[in-house]
Order: C-alpha cells, then sequence, then structure tokens
C-alpha cells in the first residue's frame, strides 16, 4: 500500500531564507506526487505535481521540488521565505499503475518568522 | 479561474441524523472524490466516482455512507445515520484526468453532537 511520510511536525524559517519541507513516499509502481497548501480555514491548494519528466518541477509562489527516485523523497523547497508562505503543507502520492486515489502525508506546519 | 464550491460551509447536526453534503466540481472535470479530515489530523480518503459509479471507496466509507451524482453539476456525499467520530472537516475535489491534479473545494465543517 502506498504511504507518505512528513518527518517534521514544524519547520521554522526566517524571512529571505531558503526552505525545505521534507517527503517521503512508498509505493508500489510509478508515484505520482503533489504538494498542496493549506491556509487557516481553508481548503487545499495545489502547489506542483511530478509525473513524469524533469525530476526538478516548478509550482506556484516560487515554491519547487525534486523528485529523487533512489531515495523515494519529494522535498518541497523554496529559495526565499515569506511570511505569507506561513501555512500546512501536504505532500501526497497516487501509484500510477494501481488506482486513483490520493494519499496524504500527516503536514508539516511551515513557519516564516519575520 | 473555476473552482470547487462546497455548500454548507458548516453543517451541525445530531447524532443518528442523515446530512447530505453538496459539491459542484469544474465543470469539465469527469472524477469526484470525497476526503475527509478530522480535526489536527492528516486528509484521508473517502471516495472516487467516475462514469456514475463509484471507482474505489475506502474502509472509511461503510453503509452509512453514500454518493450521488443527481444532476449534471452536483455530487453529493450522504451520511445516513451520523455518529459522534463523523465529525471532519470534509472536502470535494474534482480533476480533469486520473493524470491531474486534483482540486480541492474549501470543505463543510460538519459537527454531529
Amino acid at each position: 500500500a502506498q504511504s507518505v511520510a512528513q518527518p517534521e511536525d514544524q519547520v521554522n524559517v526566517a524571512e529571505g531564507n531558503p526552505l525545505t519541507v521534507k517527503c517521503t513516499y512508498s509505493v508500489s509502481g510509478n508515484p505520482y506526487l503533489f504538494w498542496y497548501v493549506q491556509y487557516p480555514n481553508r481548503g487545499l491548494q495545489f502547489l506542483l505535481k511530478y509525473i513524469t519528466g524533469d525530476n526538478l518541477v516548478k509550482g506556484s509562489y516560487g515554491f519547487e521540488a525534486e523528485f529523487n527516485k533512489s531515495q523515494t523523497s519529494f522535498h518541497l523547497k523554496k529559495p526565499s521565505a515569506l511570511v505569507s508562505d506561513s501555512a500546512l503543507y501536504f505532500c501526497a502520492v497516487r501509484d500510477a499503475n494501481r488506482d486513483d486515489k490520493i494519499i496524504f502525508g500527516k503536514g508539516t506546519r511551515l513557519h516564516i518568522l519575520p | 479561474e473555476p473552482e470547487v464550491t462546497q455548500t454548507p460551509s458548516h453543517q451541525v447536526t445530531q447524532m443518528g441524523q442523515e446530512v447530505i453534503l453538496r459539491c459542484v466540481p469544474i465543470s469539465n472535470h469527469l472524477y469526484f472524490y470525497w476526503y475527509r479530515q478530522i480535526l489536527g489530523q492528516k486528509v484521508e480518503f473517502l471516495v472516487s466516482f467516475y462514469n456514475n459509479e463509484i471507482s474505489e471507496k475506502s474502509e472509511i466509507f461503510d453503509d452509512q455512507f453514500s454518493v450521488e451524482r443527481p444532476d449534471g453539476s452536483n455530487f453529493t456525499l450522504k451520511i445516513r445515520s451520523t455518529k459522534l467520530e463523523d465529525s471532519a472537516m470534509y472536502f470535494c475535489a474534482s480533476s480533469s484526468s486520473v493524470y491531474n491534479e486534483q482540486f480541492f473545494g474549501p470543505g463543510t465543517r460538519l459537527t454531529v453532537l
């Protein structure tokens, strides 16, 4: 069965510094990987995805993520954090060979310090 | 920009009552989903729906749950006899294909008393 691990409950970064939110996954087939962001009392907003092709994918709001097959990771990154990036971030995976549901990680709360 | 909408934003009900949560997916999308998020916990898959039938469901989605697409625009989740543990935020999502990202609605907060 597929699973997603986000090892950090919270990440604190000073404004202007680079940020990384970690994600590792487990699927039996090919992974489709996603990052979503959730602001307070809001739904999930899609940030970026990896389906195939370049391992480095770029998404909304200056975020990017790198697919690393050997490490089964899909870490979210941004070169320079903004206070407005403070939110809850979810990594998610779909097993391309099996089914269409998305399995979410437990989420990482990103706190950008002004 | 098209978006998924959900109504109501908050539903309060008594244990044992039936509730219907409503969603309007993005108009040209073909795949529809319900997820739930219990407060402070992760988002959990409930059910996926394609071509007017359930394509997959989780073990959470027992006989108390049902989904329906009653017309060309709405997608509903019914809970027949609510339990306290059904209290959660319920998210509807849709996608144009299984290869694409799912777009989520703002959620309905269900409170069962």
